[in-house]
């Protein structure tokens, strides 16, 4: 059974700074990862999604690597700001289609 | 405009009693899904399609049914059979099969059992 997890649970940095989220899977025969954002109390906006012949996708000031055979992702962010405050989830889908997601990365940025 | 729609934002409901909730969307997708999302908690598959007329169970079906009678629907029905139904239920949508299969989510429908 496919299980996803995320490091840290939360996160609190000042404005400005680069980090790194982290997402591990135990099966590493997925078709690709996604990353979203979650605003408090609304659905989730999609941010990135690498399929599993790739190594990374950018958009802006984030950044998605992907490594299957060790079943790790991660999202950097770039000189982060307030507005990047959310909670960041990562979701891996099976080759059956099926789409299981990590507990999800709080990210309090402060100004 | 093209997306997920999910209705109602806030539903109550007694004790003992059936509730459905509605997600459509106008996507064209093919494969459709529903999570359950508790305070401080990731989403939990309960239900995903990926044909019309055909759906699988998730990690926590266990007191809900879905059908899928259009492409473009997904209900899902919340049994008086769930014994702690309060949460978030977010509906997503993608496509099957080759190249992008990018998921979209609705907004999401709060449920409280009163």
């Amino acid at each position: 059974k496919q299980e996803v997890t995320q490091i840290p649970a939360a996160l609190s940095v000042p404005e400005g700074e680069n980090l790194v989220l982290n997402c591990s899977f135990t099966d590493s025969a997925i078709y690709n990862l996604q990353w979203f954002r979650q605003d408090p109390g609304k659905g989730l906006t999609s941010l990135l999604l690498i399929q599993s012949s790739q190594r990374e996708q950018t958009s802006g000031r984030l950044n998605a690597s992907l490594d299957k055979s060790s079943g790790r992702s991660t999202l950097y962010i770039a000189a982060s700001q307030p507005g990047d405050s959310a909670t960041y989830l990562c979701a891996v889908r099976s080759n059956t289609g099926k789409l299981i997601f990590g507990q999800g990365t709080t990210l309090q940025v402060k100004p | 405009d093209g997306g997920i729609t999910q209705s109602p934002k806030y539903l109550f409901r007694k004790e003992g009693q059936n509730v459905t909730l509605s997600c459509e969307q106008n996507l064209n997708h093919d494969a459709m899904y529903w999570y359950r999302q508790d305070p401080g908690q990731g989403l939990r598959l309960i239900y995903y399609s990926q044909i019309v007329n055909d759906f699988q169970k998730g990690d926590i079906a266990e007191g809900y049914s879905v059908s899928r009678e259009k492409k473009e629907s997904f209900p899902l029905t919340v049994t008086s059979a769930q014994k702690n139904p309060t949460a978030f239920y977010l509906c997503a949508s993608s496509t099957m099969g080759q190249g992008s299969t990018e998921a979209f989510f609705g907004q999401g429908t709060r449920l409280t059992v009163v």
